[in-house]
């Protein structure tokens, strides 16, 4: 059973559109929830993170929408383009656990 | 630049053959961990370490084990492959008590 479920599986935008991504989680003593990128023939790399005493936080483009009392978490990706093509996992975690959610696969359209 | 290298990017190997994956972290981290991702179920955690010789299992430890003799290395041992461990291996390590993980390029094995 995932603790961390994400949606959606897949996500197809044109470039310059917004394209968001949502996780929620079940574990109240989740206390960091970042995101991370993977590029097709690499590994997952973390994109920006955010704890729950904050409701939301930007990064650039990226930016992390948080809603404790929900318990969900978005990423929104301002302005998208075709180099942001590429699988984002959210996971959330406490200092000795941490859970991913199943991915999303972004596609940017030129 | 810090890196967690996976020797192995791609491995074919046969039904019941002894599999090694070896990850080498060179950031003096204390945890390291092996992830199993496969689509739509996302990463999914094998076997973790905290600390050199020792190890927990994680989620899905069945018909893995792991060696970790040295702080650098962690490997991931898979003693009777099987079909269904056909994926892609991902090994991370982070510092005592921090949450972000680096990880690795990946091996992606697969099982004939």
């Amino acid at each position: 059973q995932q603790q961390v479920k994400q949606s959606p599986q897949s996500l197809i935008v044109q470039k310059g559109g917004i394209s968001i991504i949502n996780c929620a989680y079940e574990n109240t003593a989740f206390d960091y929830f970042p995101w991370y990128q993977q590029f097709p023939g690499k590994g997952p790399a973390l994109l920006i993170a955010i704890r729950p005493d904050v409701s939301e936080k930007k990064e650039g483009r990226f930016t992390i929408s948080f809603n404790k009392s929900a318990k969900q978490f978005s990423l929104h990706i301002m302005d998208s383009q075709p180099g942001d093509s590429a699988t984002y996992f959210c996971a959330a975690s406490t200092p000795n656990d941490m859970r991913f959610g199943a991915g999303t696969r972004l596609t940017v359209k030129p | 630049d810090v890196k967690v290298t996976q020797s192995s990017r791609y491995l074919v190997k046969r039904t019941g053959e002894k599999v090694f994956l070896e990850c080498v972290q060179d950031m003096d981290h204390e945890n390291m961990f092996w992830y199993r991702q496969d689509p739509g179920l996302g990463l999914r955690l094998i076997y973790f370490s905290y600390d050199v010789k020792m190890k927990e299992k994680g989620d899905i430890p069945e018909g893995y084990s792991v060696s970790r003799e040295k702080k650098e290395r962690f490997s991931l041992i898979l003693e009777s492959a099987s079909t269904n461990q056909t994926s892609m291996y991902l090994c991370a390590s982070s510092l005592s008590g921090a949450n972000v993980l680096t990880f690795g390029a990946g091996s992606r094995l697969t099982v004939l």
